[in-house]
């Protein structure tokens, strides 16, 4: 099972650049590394998905070193509405047993005016 | 397209009595997951449905029984309520198991008085 440990929380202003971190050094050879967003009330929320180097999309971009130990989501020029906790699962690829859906307590990110 | 439809939203029980929490999607997912969710914490995986017609216990099953009773619907029932069971409960589904990213519910905002 691959661990994940975040930030428990960040703190920031609008329009600057936000990185999270999440480390999972367990992390299989077949995992994937998924972001989700959660605002307070609501299911959490998809954001971005990668196995290894960089990937980006309209949200957000995910930049995963070689050893993959580590993966840090990117939100550019960040508003008041990304206040959120945003959460980093490491999924198993074999699908026997539970593992990579263990979602821990995140990283609860506040963005200030 | 709704998504996933969790019903009911809001629901109050008292100390022994049983409930079924009901979750429908509409993405002809293969997958699909139930979560609770208490104050401050993460999501902890109750049970989950890799494909139509099996079930597996997740990280916290206890007290929990759930049916995937077709393709679309994934229910998860409390047979005799407890207190420690009030929480904030979301289903989610994905396409496939694994590395798959989840869509979720708004959830059910459940007391166990």
């Amino acid at each position: 099972l691959a661990k994940t440990t975040q930030p428990i929380s960040m703190d920031s202003y609008e329009g600057q650049e936000v990185n999270i971190t999440c480390s999972h050094n367990n992390i299989a050879t077949n995992d994937y590394i998924t972001w989700y967003q959660q605002f307070p009330s609501q299911g959490p929320r998809f954001i971005i998905q990668g196995y290894k180097t960089k990937v980006t999309n309209e949200v957000a971009s995910l930049f995963i070193p070689a050893d993959r130990k580590s993966s840090t989501l990117s939100l550019p020029r960040v508003s008041l509405s990304d206040t959120a906790v945003y959460y980093c699962l490491v999924g198993a690829e074999t699908g026997g047993g539970a593992d990579g859906l263990t979602f821990g307590k995140g990283t609860h990110l506040i963005i200030q005016p | 397209n709704a998504g996933v439809t969790q019903t009911p939203k809001f629901q109050v029980l008292k100390t022994g009595q049983s409930m079924t929490l009901q979750c429908a999607q509409d993405m002809n997912h293969n997958s699909m997951y139930w979560y609770r969710q208490d104050p401050g914490m993460g999501l902890r995986l109750i049970y989950y449905s890799a494909s139509e017609g099996t079930t597996d216990k997740g990280e916290v099953p206890n007290g929990y029984n759930v049916s995937r009773l077709n393709k679309r619907e994934f229910s998860l029932r409390l047979e005799s309520a407890a207190p420690s069971q009030t929480s904030v409960y979301f289903c989610a589904s994905s396409e496939g198991y694994s590395n798959q990213p989840q869509h979720f519910g708004d959830g059910t905002r459940l007391s166990i008085l």
